[in-house]
């Protein structure tokens, strides 16, 4: 079955506590990307990686590190989490150019920074 | 980038009603526009997406792209509780999306 999972679903965490959200996708796709989503602020682009080795920020990147050292994997990474980190996160993928309009998006995490 | 704003609702309906959800944005340099769908508790999912201007028409499902008066509208006929979803419009931006807020719909039956 063709998806995008994430790990884990749920996290609640400390002030401070390094984290990893992981993400993986079984397409093929070139192209993922981070996005957090928040009540009344919508969805909004952490980061995004093009292809391997290849990442650059969205629009909300503060506070996170993203790698691309495979083509199927796109961890999120928060080195220091803070409790204005708290939301839910999905990760997402495509194939690239023009089909970055048809993004396939994981189940969601769901962070909760104490 | 607020470029793409859409109306959060929510919005109820009863089943059977014929649905327009809107969204307006300011940033002509794109083109194509797509819907998404996000149930409860999941991800988003692609419904549907129209390149420049004009109709698109998908089962009970038309997207619409006025370019004019820059204005992306999906309508659902004889909609059924199964469409009780968040409806979240989007634009292309480059190597991202762009989305609107999401309006919440609820169809009862």
């Amino acid at each position: 079955e063709a998806q995008v999972t994430q790990n884990p679903r749920y996290l609640i965490t400390v002030t401070g506590k390094k984290l990893t959200v992981t993400c993986s996708q079984n397409m093929n796709h070139e192209y993922m990307s981070w996005y957090r989503q928040d009540p009344g602020l919508g969805l909004r682009q952490i980061y995004y990686s093009m292809n391997v080795e290849v990442t650059d920020k969205g629009d909300v990147p503060e506070g996170y590190k993203v790698s691309r050292k495979e083509k199927r994997n796109f961890p999120l990474i928060l080195e220091s989490p803070s409790p204005n980190q708290t939301s839910l996160y999905f990760c997402a993928s495509s194939f690239s150019g023009v089909r970055t309009y048809e993004q396939y998006f994981g189940p969601g995490t769901r962070l909760t920074v104490t | 980038q607020k470029e793409v704003e859409q109306d959060p609702g929510p919005l109820s309906v009863p089943e059977g009603a014929i649905v327009s959800l809107n969204c307006t944005y300011s940033n002509s340099a794109f083109q194509y526009f797509m819907w998404y769908r996000q149930y409860s508790r999941k991800g988003p999912e692609l419904l549907m997406y129209t390149y420049s201007s004009g109709n698109k028409e998908d089962g009970r499902f038309t997207a619409q792209v006025d370019k004019s008066s820059k204005y992306i509208s999906l309508f659902i006929r004889d909609s059924q509780p199964s469409d009780s979803a968040t409806y979240l419009c989007a634009r292309q931006a480059g190597t991202a999306l762009i989305f609107g807020k999401g309006t919440t719909l609820s169809v009862s039956s």
